[in-house]
């Protein structure tokens, strides 16, 4: 089945830590989008790829950023993990800009 | 600036009566409706949309919701609830030609055995 992949869903990393968390994608979607959930809040968007433009939101600080080396997959890098940054992390994609959105499972980060 | 508003933090109902989450939205220009499902520790579910055409949507897991533009709302129904529909319930919006989704703060509904 055509789905968004995330791994790990549980990552524990360390105050300062460099992370890595990855999304894949077998819907061939040209959006790709990177969010931040925290205790059953609203998904705040952090930024998104359409095709390979990236489109960061404003206030998103910059110690996240992300890649897309192709279409298929993108990557969240958080650089320092703060202990503010614990949360659940939600990948989803849309055909396009406007079209619904499908979402992995989502990794929960744990920041010691 | 789009705008949705979810006014209720939860809704009880009991099994096997109709349920109601409510949404009502701002938008400049024609809006783009959404509505996602999300269970514990999972990623958000797409449910319904609306975009143009028939005021009463029909979605998965039998829900439904109802377009009213005089009122800017889009409540999300479903005729008789189930234990299983316990979960946490997103109402979203968009417009043409905006390229993200702009979600409400969502209701939690705990349908009662």
């Amino acid at each position: 089945d055509a789905m968004v992949i995330q791994n790990p869903r549980y990552q524990v990393t360390q105050f300062g830590k460099p992370v890595t968390l990855s999304c894949s994608q077998t819907l061939n979607h040209n959006v790709m989008y990177w969010y931040q959930q925290k205790s059953s809040q609203a998904p705040k968007l952090l930024f998104h790829y359409y095709d390979k433009d990236f489109n960061n939101e404003a206030d998103t600080p910059d110690n996240f950023q992300s890649r897309r080396p192709n279409t298929s997959f993108c990557f969240l890098d958080i650089r320092s993990p703060g202990l503010g940054d614990a949360a659940m992390y939600l990948c989803a994609t849309s055909r396009d800009p406007g079209d619904e959105q499908y979402f992995g499972p989502g990794t929960r980060l744990t920041v010691t | 600036a789009q705008s949705v508003a979810q006014p209720e933090d939860q809704v009880n109902v009991a099994e096997g009566n109709p349920l109601t989450v409510k949404c009502t939205y701002s938008v400049s220009g024609n809006p783009y409706l959404f509505w996602y499902v999300q269970y514990p520790n999972r990623g958000l579910q797409f449910l319904l949309k609306y975009i143009t055409g028939d005021n009463l949507v029909k979605g998965s897991y039998g829900f439904e919701a109802e377009f009213n533009k005089s009122q800017t709302s889009f409540h999300l129904k479903k005729p008789s609830a189930l234990v299983s529909d316990s979960a946490l319930y997103f109402c979203a919006v968009t417009r043409p030609g905006f390229q993200k989704l702009v979600f409400g703060t969502g209701t939690r509904l705990l349908v009662s055995p």
